[in-house]
């Protein structure tokens, strides 16, 4: 299995709703890492997980709060969420934490709030 | 065709030429740099990667350059096709951990 999958696909949520993003990977990745996609931008880092431990919060704002359950597993709790936060939401893995390798991108979760 | 990465995020070319996709990066410290393919409503995908140690990687159809010296990536695509159609980011690693930090893109056209 070489794919890093994420559900849902599409996510409408108003802004006083709790909702959350699942990703999940069997490639034995001890990296995990969410990132935001706004329309015609680039991607930007919001976490990243070494080894199951919250490594890096690039200051994103508390109303997102990341899990790891497991080593292959990455969720993203969202809460009391803005318009703003309307993005595509992609998690990414890689296999080691510690060098320069590859990630591996899931398909993203469209993400709308209301 | 060819774009200048940040000044020219749009490139079109006509079916069979190849393409130039340039990036300007940041950080002199980064060590690895791979070029992604994100296509509308998908995910980025991994299209060729080259580390600090190199200044050339060929792929199938796809070459990156790497000119260290003035902080510079391309992907030259070779008789490009409809299917590559798509908008191409650099990302670069900045040598702590595995962090990755994405250029700003270049949406890519293919006239048939």
């Amino acid at each position: 299995d070489t794919e890093v999958t994420q559900t849902p696909k599409h996510l409408v949520m108003g802004m006083t709703n709790k909702k959350s993003l699942k990703c999940e990977q069997h490639m034995g990745h001890r990296a995990m890492y969410w990132y935001k996609q706004k329309a015609k931008k680039p991607p930007e880092l919001m976490f990243v997980y070494s080894y199951e431990k919250l490594s890096i919060n690039e200051s994103v704002p508390s109303r997102f709060s990341p899990e790891c359950p497991n080593s292959s597993l990455l969720n993203l709790h969202l809460h009391a969420l803005q318009p703003e936060d309307s993005a595509l939401y992609l998690c990414a893995s890689s296999q080691d934490p510690g060098g320069s390798n590859e990630q591996f991108f899931g398909p993203g979760t469209r993400l709308t709030v209301l | 065709g060819e774009s200048v990465g940040l000044h020219l995020p749009t490139l079109s070319v006509q079916e069979g030429d190849n393409s130039i996709i340039n990036c300007a990066y940041s950080n002199s410290a980064s060590d690895y740099f791979i070029w992604y393919k994100q296509e509308s409503g998908k995910g980025p995908q991994f299209i060729i990667d080259i580390r600090s140690n190199m200044d050339k990687r060929q792929g199938q159809r796809v070459t990156v350059l790497l000119n260290k010296t003035v902080k510079h990536l391309s992907l030259q695509i070779a008789a490009t096709q409809p299917g590559d159609s798509a908008v191409y980011f650099c990302a670069e690693n900045r040598a702590v951990g595995n962090q990755f930090y994405f250029g700003t893109g270049t949406s890519l056209t293919v006239i048939p």
